[in-house]
């Protein structure tokens, strides 16, 4: 079956670096998303992967490796509207985006 | 704003009414998605509808009656719904054209359904 798992929570401190992991189990891929959703809010675009290696877009990045089946996202000097939840998803060979459950990320002061 | 529009952004309703949620892109996008998204589950792929045609109905009760009237508009009916069908119901689209990347879903903000 296909699948996607990343963790249900982190907590981290405002200014400080946080790293959001994902694995993926998919028939076939066509690259790999994460979304940004804050509460009550539309999950809106932060990045796609599709080949192996960082990705860098300002405070964040984004990386992708296929042999593993593995992406990260990582968040640096934390601001408090990064809190959110933060939603991986693959797309598989028939172009279907698969979901995790999102990673809700809480900072704090 | 991400160019799509959602209605209402709130509803409450009794098993046995009868209600419609609109959805309405102006990215000019071909792609329109309904998804259910449950608190701590991963969102749940209803309906897919490409160039007004629907390519997807991911085994959902017949309760759940998506409509497409256009490439811009999307309906969701809703009939003697039950509890558990309570959740936020999200309408994405996209231009799903070529390489992954065009694969981006723009989402809507939502419509929080209670089922009482």
């Amino acid at each position: 079956g296909q699948n996607i798992d990343q963790p249900t929570e982190m907590t981290a401190t405002e200014g400080a670096i946080v790293q959001i992991n994902c694995t993926y189990q998919t028939s076939g891929f066509n690259g790999l998303f994460w979304y940004q959703q804050h509460a009550g809010e539309a999950p809106t675009f932060l990045s796609y992967n599709v080949l192996d290696g960082l990705e860098e877009k300002g405070r964040f990045s984004s990386f992708l490796s296929r042999s593993k089946g593995y992406s990260y996202l990582l968040l640096k000097e934390l601001q408090m509207k990064d809190s959110a939840s933060y939603l991986c998803a693959a797309l598989d060979s028939n172009y279907q985006l698969i979901w995790g459950a999102g990673t809700k990320l809480i900072i704090k002061p | 704003e991400t160019g799509v529009t959602q209605t209402p952004r709130h509803l409450v309703m009794g098993m046995t009414n009868k209600k419609s949620l609109k959805c309405e892109q102006h990215l000019g996008h071909n792609a329109m998605y309904w998804y259910k998204q449950s608190a701590k589950k991963p969102l749940e792929l209803m309906f897919v509808y490409n160039f007004k045609e629907q390519t997807e109905n991911n085994s959902v009760p017949s309760r759940f009656s998506p409509e497409c009237p256009n490439s811009s508009h999307l309906f969701l009916h809703l009939h003697t719904l039950q509890p558990e069908d309570s959740a936020l119901y999200l309408c994405a689209s996209s231009q799903p054209t070529g390489g992954g990347d065009l694969h981006e879903q723009y989402f809507g903000p939502g419509t929080r359904l209670t089922v009482t």
